[in-house]
């Protein structure tokens, strides 16, 4: 692993079913990032994580849950999934909150 | 609220020079940050400014005026290649990133 890795690259997922992206970092970054994009708008924190153990709500934390166990690891699920969910997911990392971030790839979901 | 000001979409020529512009409103200001995306890829990072001034990185610069909220990134000898979406990102008092939506940069031969 090099950098930030995120699965699934993409997901088609039923109204009302829970998932959870993953993403993985081998940067040994304290902070993480769990943002979505949607057409026309800026990038949109979900959650977030300063280190290990904490985390806390972004600018649109709703439906959506983190999880910061370890380091490296930072899953965000979607209890019961609806349509406005669809979007792409990026996470991303950075040294510490003052520092530049770095994404992984991408998961994009689409909630039918 | 929040606010960041970008153009939705510009076009320039293969190598010609050209600005970006980037207008913000935020809760305390702690950085102003420039990334590049290119279609159905992640954001990467190309310049901060934190203070007042121009910062240059290769063919990129980028300016911030904090009185004026307000910073530019210019590209030079612009390629092919700079065809992308260009993030402008103010760290605010929490020390979180507001993303303005991007400007879609088409470059023609």
């Amino acid at each position: 692993i090099a950098g930030i890795t995120q699965a699934p690259t993409s997901q088609i997922l039923a109204a009302g079913r829970r998932m959870t992206l993953r993403c993985t970092q081998d940067m040994r970054h304290n902070a993480m990032y769990w943002y979505r994009q949607d057409l026309g708008l800026g990038l949109r924190l979900i959650h977030y994580s300063n280190t290990a153990g904490t985390t806390g709500k972004g600018e649109v934390p709703d439906g959506y849950s983190v999880s910061r166990a370890n380091t490296d690891d930072f899953p965000l699920t979607l209890a019961s999934a609806v349509p406005s969910q669809t979007s792409v997911y990026f996470c991303a990392s950075s040294r510490g909150p003052e520092d530049e971030q770095f994404f992984g790839p991408g998961t994009r979901l689409t909630v039918l | 609220g929040q606010n960041i000001d970008q153009p939705t979409e510009m076009t320039a020529t293969e190598g010609a020079i050209v600005q970006i512009n980037c207008t913000y409103q935020t809760s305390g200001f702690n950085g102003l940050f420039w990334y590049q995306q290119h279609a159905g890829e992640a954001p990467t990072f190309l310049s901060y400014n934190v203070l007042d001034g121009l910062e240059e990185k290769g063919r990129f610069s980028s300016f911030l005026s904090r009185s004026k909220g307000y910073s530019y990134l210019l590209l030079k000898e612009l390629q092919m290649k700079d065809s992308a979406s260009y993030l402008c990102a103010v760290r605010d008092s929490n020390y979180q990133l507001i993303w303005g939506a991007g400007t879609k940069l088409i470059i023609k031969p």
